[in-house]
């Protein structure tokens, strides 16, 4: 079956513009959580939806934003982007909570000009 | 608050070796964990877990073990192979309630033919 897919894959902005990414989960998966790595910083976990209502939230600032549609497909949004929020921006999905492995897409790449 | 931490960023192995790669955890009540291996432009992939009920798990050439007292937990890579040069992410979270995922900051493996 269909893995997870990110779009878009590469995408460049200019500071104080806002982005928004996508993520399609794999089939019949209900939690997708969004990642933002950067160098040194590895995984930092932005925030977690399942059934379409937050269930977590990692400390990043109310710029970072998403949502999840009755279809399971993901959005994050960051708004008045700043230098500092290039990065790889990577999408997981699981069946679940508990002992589930999360399936990562292959991200998407922000660089701010 | 790094409640995961891997302190090597980088490791170098012969073809053939074995590989070690270490993790770190604060929280306690983590009581699943997870390794993962990227490559460059691919999201990453799951490679084992351990529960904490375990304190080793083992899938072909890759066993993980788990120290519960120390916090600390190891991948080992048996014998290297040139395929497994790649970033290794650690990762913990708590199988009860809808706790997030926690990943490392990564060690990047690569093996010398």
């Amino acid at each position: 079956k269909a893995g997870v897919t990110q779009t878009p894959r590469y995408l460049i902005k200019t500071r104080g513009q806002q982005v928004t990414l996508s993520c399609s989960p794999i089939s019949g998966h209900r939690s997708v959580s969004w990642y933002q790595q950067t160098p040194g910083q590895g995984l930092q976990f932005l925030f977690e939806y399942f059934s379409e209502t937050q269930r977590n939230k990692g400390n990043f600032p109310g710029r970072f934003s998403g949502r999840q549609f009755s279809n399971s497909r993901s959005e994050m949004n960051v708004s008045t982007l700043e230098l500092g929020d290039s990065a790889l921006y990577l999408c997981a999905s699981s069946q679940d909570r508990g002992t589930g492995e999360l399936f990562f897409g292959e991200g998407s790449r922000l660089t701010v000009l | 608050d790094q409640q995961v931490k891997q302190n090597s960023p980088s490791l170098s192995v012969q073809e053939g070796r074995i590989s070690i790669l270490n993790c770190d955890y604060t929280n306690s009540m983590f009581d699943y964990f997870l390794w993962y291996k990227k490559y460059p432009a691919e999201g990453p992939t799951f490679l084992i877990s351990i529960s904490s009920i375990k304190d080793k798990n083992e899938d072909g050439r890759f066993t993980v073990f788990l120290n519960k007292s120390a916090k600390h937990l190891s991948l080992h890579i048996v014998p290297s192979q040139p395929g497994d040069s790649a970033v290794y992410f650690c990762a913990a979270t708590r199988t009860s309630g809808t706790y997030k995922y926690i990943f490392g900051t990564g060690t990047r493996l690569k093996v010398l033919a």
